[in-house]
């Protein structure tokens, strides 16, 4: 496994505060991800890093920024929350663009 | 508009049987598939996966089929075993497998009775 850890695993936050959520993985994989899972909408992108200081959006980005300063950590952050924002989050990591991913066990996010 | 759907959200099955999971796509232009499983409280594992130029890919119990011309893959698991119990994602990607142009389906979750 790629030895990829989320910090916090449960969150519950108020509706306008900021949050933070940490990737750190081990296998100094290239690649990292910040996928949402949702019913009805299984996971999807919001952002992704291709090397430190390298990142882009992905499909669901609005309302996230990301940061990595260095290449086991990637930090997702939630400026001001919203209750959409309540969902399961998880990192993920590959060593190429096609690799398979590897996926950390995910942050629950509650926004009240 | 979902481009990888997974139309059943749940399956059940008895041990030792087989298990098929279904999932259809509608961009044309997909040409790399792959499965992940998810259990319970844990993230997602890569499980097997397909480039458009296969039909058939196969790991062991696992089997993935692709029908280009129907849209569709599907991946068989036999003989099912009660582990195999999980949430299974299909994804597609129409850039050879890039990982951030991976479109996930929504899931489906296979019981395996005793």
């Amino acid at each position: 496994d790629a030895g990829i850890t989320q910090s916090p695993r449960h969150k519950v936050t108020e509706t306008g505060t900021p949050v933070t959520l940490r990737c750190h993985q081990t296998e100094n994989h290239r690649y990292m991800y910040w996928y949402r899972q949702d019913p009805g909408h299984g996971l999807r992108l919001i952002h992704y890093s291709y090397g430190v200081k390298d990142t882009d959006k992905g499909e669901v980005s609005d309302g996230y920024s990301v940061s990595r300063s260095k290449t086991e950590d990637f930090l997702l952050t939630l400026e001001s929350a919203t209750s959409s924002q309540t969902s399961v989050y998880f990192c993920a990591s590959g060593q190429a663009l096609n690799s398979p991913l590897h996926f950390g066990n995910g942050t629950r996010l509650t926004v009240t | 508009d979902q481009q990888v759907k997974q139309n059943s959200p749940s399956l059940s099955v008895q041990e030792g049987r087989i298990s098929i999971l279904n999932c259809d796509y509608t961009n044309s232009m997909f040409d790399y598939f792959l499965w992940y499983k998810k259990y319970p409280a844990e993230g997602p594992t890569f499980l097997i996966s397909i480039s458009s130029i296969k039909d058939k890919n196969e790991d062991g119990r696992f089997t993935v089929f692709l029908n280009k011309s129907a849209k569709h893959l599907s991946l068989h698991i036999v003989p099912s075993q009660p582990g195999d119990s999980a949430v299974y994602f299909c994804a597609a990607s129409d850039y050879g497998g890039a990982t951030n142009k991976l479109i996930f389906g929504t899931g489906t979750l296979l019981a395996v009775q005793p």
